[in-house]
């Protein structure tokens, strides 16, 4: 099983809405990362945590780290259409730079 | 701007056929990583590279090799040992600080099709 793992895998909103994405892993890690992916297209960074940090926030995003569960959130917040992607949590736990399968978002208008 | 420029955007390989992806970044970083995505699957790891002539093993390097003669360039060789490369391919480039410590820009992936 991999070392990151998003839940819920597809998660569908109205546009106005919040929504939010879990991510597990298994092993100790220094930071996690959560990347947008749209459709066809490469992956864009959106927060950087380290593992001594509890909450981050960047404009409508707020991901928080609880260590104890292994465990982060990613909340955004008045979700647009335009935030209709998938949404990937990463780790450096293990050897290695592991993505989880990812959470497919749709934000129906 | 900068940013990382992949090519082809879609690429077809024949059978026992040898072929080469293209990645080029003007973001002046010294870390470059190629990935591969598989439908409703994450990234895995194929090779990664800290300085130039000198690059690592992923998760899943077997079938694959790179070069990294240029901190410019990280090109990816698909070899006819790689059984099934059907797949979305992803460079990567970050920063210095700890190989996965930063954050990584991606390219915008070259589809992989076997004819």
């Amino acid at each position: 099983s991999q070392q990151g793992e998003e839940d819920p895998q597809a998660l569908s909103i109205q546009e106005g809405e919040n929504a939010t994405m879990n991510c597990s892993y298994k092993t100790s890690i220094n930071n996690l990362q959560w990347y947008r992916q749209n459709s066809g297209r490469g992956l864009v960074h959106l927060i950087l945590i380290r593992s001594n940090e509890r909450e981050k926030h960047s404009g409508r995003l707020r991901v928080t780290l609880d260590t104890s569960k292994k465990s982060s959130s990613l909340l955004i917040t008045a979700s647009r259409a335009a935030d209709t992607a998938s949404y990937f949590c990463a780790t450096d736990g293990g050897q290695n730079f592991v993505f989880g399968p990812g959470t497919r978002l749709s934000v129906l208008p | 701007d900068g940013g990382i420029t992949q090519s082809p955007k879609y690429l077809f390989r024949k059978e026992g056929q040898n072929v080469t992806l293209s990645c080029e970044q003007n973001l002046n970083h010294d870390a470059m990583y190629w990935y591969r995505q598989d439908p409703g699957q994450g990234l895995r790891l194929i090779y990664y590279s800290q300085i130039v002539n000198d690059f690592q093993k992923g998760d899943i390097a077997e079938g694959y090799s790179v070069s990294r003669e240029k901190k410019e360039s990280f090109p990816l060789t698909v070899t006819s040992a790689q059984k099934n490369p059907t797949a979305f391919y992803l460079c990567a480039s970050s920063i210095p600080g700890g190989l996965f410590n930063q954050p990584q820009h991606f390219g915008d992936g070259t589809r992989l099709s076997i004819l």
